[in-house]
């Protein structure tokens, strides 16, 4: 199974600022998926992001609130740009297993904008 | 519908067995899955199925799917304390970038001794 750190764990942030996300895993991986649960929900899949290529991201997400990056086969950033309240959320991020499919989940990163 | 649909809560007694009912809605689904969250912690695989079986088996836990009705449901026998959680159910839907996994809201289980 693959491994996957975020940082920071969580933050609390102030209206109107930004908060860069950083996700690292312990192998290579072609695609991560960036998820958001919002308190109380389920996942949401913000966006997709293939090593070399622009993010896709899925229906209600845009590349000017929540830029990603992918500078490499075993990281990856997600920024929250702008954060209001609804913003408030643990962001993941997730990497699939080969074959199967399923996702190994990083711990996740719990954000409260105030 | 586009969504992955499942019964928000079941309350069980300790000992009783706990179905979780889903209905998902991507045929292509080439596997299907089962996430345990406990309170406070992260996203846990329970199990999978491959989507050309009907049923799968792992100690406590089975899987039955139903491709015609895109109907998937977990059993847990025996059911302890200990699987309180919120249990969600997952379909993998492919589009240009990959293939992710599309989740329902989740079913709260409540297992009272």
């Amino acid at each position: 199974s693959a491994v996957i750190s975020q940082k920071p764990s969580r933050d609390i942030c102030q209206r109107g600022t930004s908060l860069t996300i950083q996700c690292q895993v312990d192998s290579q991986v072609t695609m991560m998926f960036w998820y958001r649960q919002q308190p109380g929900q389920s996942l949401t899949l913000i966006a997709t992001a293939n090593q070399g290529s622009e993010a896709t991201y899925e229906s209600g997400f845009v590349i000017d609130k929540f830029p990603i990056s992918r500078p490499n086969l075993t990281f990856s950033t997600l920024t929250v740009s702008n954060m209001s309240p609804e913003d408030s959320s643990i962001y993941l991020c997730s990497v699939p297993r080969a074959g199967t499919g399923e996702l190994f989940f990083g711990e996740g990163s719990r954000l409260t904008v105030l | 519908g586009e969504d992955v649909e499942q019964s928000l809560f079941l309350s069980v007694r300790e000992g009783d067995s706990s179905v979780i009912n889903c209905t998902y809605t991507d045929s292509s689904s080439t596997y299907l899955y089962w996430y345990k969250q406990e309170p406070g912690a992260g996203l846990q695989l329970l199990t999978y199925i491959f989507s050309n079986m009907d049923m799968k088996q792992d100690q406590r836990l089975t899987v039955l799917l139903n491709k015609k009705d895109k109907h998937l449901s977990l059993r847990i026998a025996d059911t302890q304390t200990g699987d309180s959680a919120i249990y969600f159910c997952a379909e993998s839907r492919s589009n240009q970038a990959g293939t992710a996994l599309i989740f329902g809201k989740g079913t709260t289980l409540s297992v009272s001794s």
